[in-house]
């Protein structure tokens, strides 16, 4: 089946450090998303992409379609203590689903203030 | 504007009693998606809903699990019986047709 490669898997960072996570996949992707979880409460839907090549921001948050389809990476500059949480990599369009997410299995971020 | 709302937040019951979660997705939007989400397995999708039909629902582990969707504003997803493995978060999620899925705050389930 699909597998989605995220990491790292976890993270221990200081306030006001920029944050680096990917994914990649086996498997060519027509869609990739990016969420954020915290305790407690469901998935966030922070960037979608759905060009290859597509850089797209969000504030202080910038992620990649990688130009192969397979890869995806998201940033996140000068950190605050509130960007704490799991962040979720997802792919959707391989095999003709569109609908259907893969998810990775997510990176914890730890902001130290 | 109101999100996905999933009720109840918690449930705890007991082995081989039958368990209902209810959903109601966003207004407007024709997809509904159930994941399960475990420590072991991550999030994962049960089953898809496009316009209140069910179109995908390779992901329902077994028949104790089962879905409806009687109209565009309403789903449940019932296991029966249910068992201690069934434990974990039960998300539901809805979408316009792509693949942008809007997630409700889940149902955190116990068998015990």
């Amino acid at each position: 089946g699909q597998q989605l490669n995220q990491s790292p898997q976890s993270m221990f960072i200081q306030e006001g450090e920029d944050v680096s996570m990917n994914c990649t996949s086996s498997s060519i992707f027509n869609t990739w998303l990016w969420y954020k979880q915290d305790p407690g409460e469901g998935p966030v839907l922070l960037i979608a992409l759905y060009k290859a090549g597509e850089l797209t921001s969000n504030g202080r948050l910038t992620a990649q379609f990688g130009i192969t389809r397979k890869d995806s990476f998201l940033n996140i500059s000068a950190s605050i203590p509130s960007d704490v949480g799991i962040y979720f990599c997802a792919g959707a369009g391989s095999g003709g689903s569109n609908y259907k997410l893969t998810f990775g299995k997510g990176t914890l971020l730890t902001v130290n203030p | 504007d109101a999100g996905v709302i999933q009720s109840p937040r918690h449930e705890v019951t007991e082995m081989g009693q039958e368990v209902t979660l209810r959903c109601k997705p966003i207004s407007g939007h024709n997809s509904l998606f159930w994941y399960r989400q475990t420590m072991m397995r991550g999030l994962e999708l049960l089953i898809y809903f496009n316009n209140n039909v069910p179109i995908d629902d390779s992901g329902m582990p077994e028949d104790r699990f089962s879905a409806k969707m009687p109209n565009a504003s309403f789903s449940t997803l019932k296991i029966q019986p249910s068992e201690p493995r069934d434990s974990a978060v039960y998300f539901c999620a809805s979408s316009l047709g792509i693949a942008e899925a809007f997630f409700g705050q889940g149902t955190r389930l116990t068998v015990v």
